[in-house]
């Protein structure tokens, strides 16, 4: 099974900030992989999709980049509605798995 | 628009059995692959099963395969998810989701299930 890796685990930012979180896969997958945003008690919110593309609606403070192995969730200036929780999903072959999650707390 | 509307949840005993469902509406079901996730609570999110839109082609986790059962029938509008053996660690809210990954998707409201004695 592929194993997702996400760092940090926890990331205490300032509105403004920029911010990347990273994830690591154990084998590569291509470019097979998907950023989701968490808010308590909703369901996840689907933010990029095969590594990079931006999905509709989500703005473009957020980008993704990388394939293989190494992949990064940017943020390049932090809102107030972006304090979240945010998981990599990974659906290069089955069984499917998500990271961990990193969780994006104010400073 | 789209709604996905998860039902059966609830308290069971360990070693017991639940059936989930899901009912989908305002696009055709038929067409479209689905999953379902759960979160334990406080805990990450974990995928748990694929059905692919004709149900031939079927999908489990590791932590589930063997217990857990994933079907569809087209004809309803509905996915399901029969648990058998259940544990304590079964414990979470199961989402159903359409679509997941590759584009838009579709997530329902999600459904308790809560393993104890």
């Amino acid at each position: 099974d592929i194993q997702l890796t996400q760092s940090p685990a926890f990331l205490s930012a300032s509105v403004g900030d920029r911010v990347t979180i990273t994830c690591r896969a154990s084998q590569g997958i291509s470019s097979y992989l998907a950023w989701y945003q968490q808010k308590p008690g909703k369901a996840p919110k689907l933010l990029i999709y095969a590594a990079s593309t931006l999905q509709s609606g989500v703005p473009s403070r957020f980008s993704g980049s990388g394939s293989g192995t190494q992949f990064t969730l940017t943020i390049s200036s932090l809102q107030p509605e972006d304090f979240a929780t945010y998981y990599c999903l990974q659906l290069n072959s089955y069984p499917w798995t998500f990271g961990q999650g990193t969780k994006v707390e104010i400073k | 628009q789209v709604q996905l509307v998860e039902s059966g949840g609830g308290l069971v005993k360990p070693g017991g059995s639940l059936g989930l469902s899901c009912a989908a509406s305002g696009f055709s079901f038929s067409d479209y692959y689905m999953n379902w996730i759960r979160q334990a609570p406080g805990k990450g999110l974990e995928w748990v099963s694929y059905i692919g839109n004709s149900g031939r082609t079927i999908h489990y986790a590791d932590s589930v395969k063997g217990r857990f059962t994933i079907s569809r029938d087209n004809a309803k509008n509905s996915l399901y998810l029969q648990m058998n053996s259940l544990r304590a660690e079964d414990t979470a809210v199961y989402y159903c989701v359409r679509d997941l990954g590759f584009g838009e998707d579709y997530w329902g409201q999600g459904t308790l299930v809560t393993v104890s004695s």
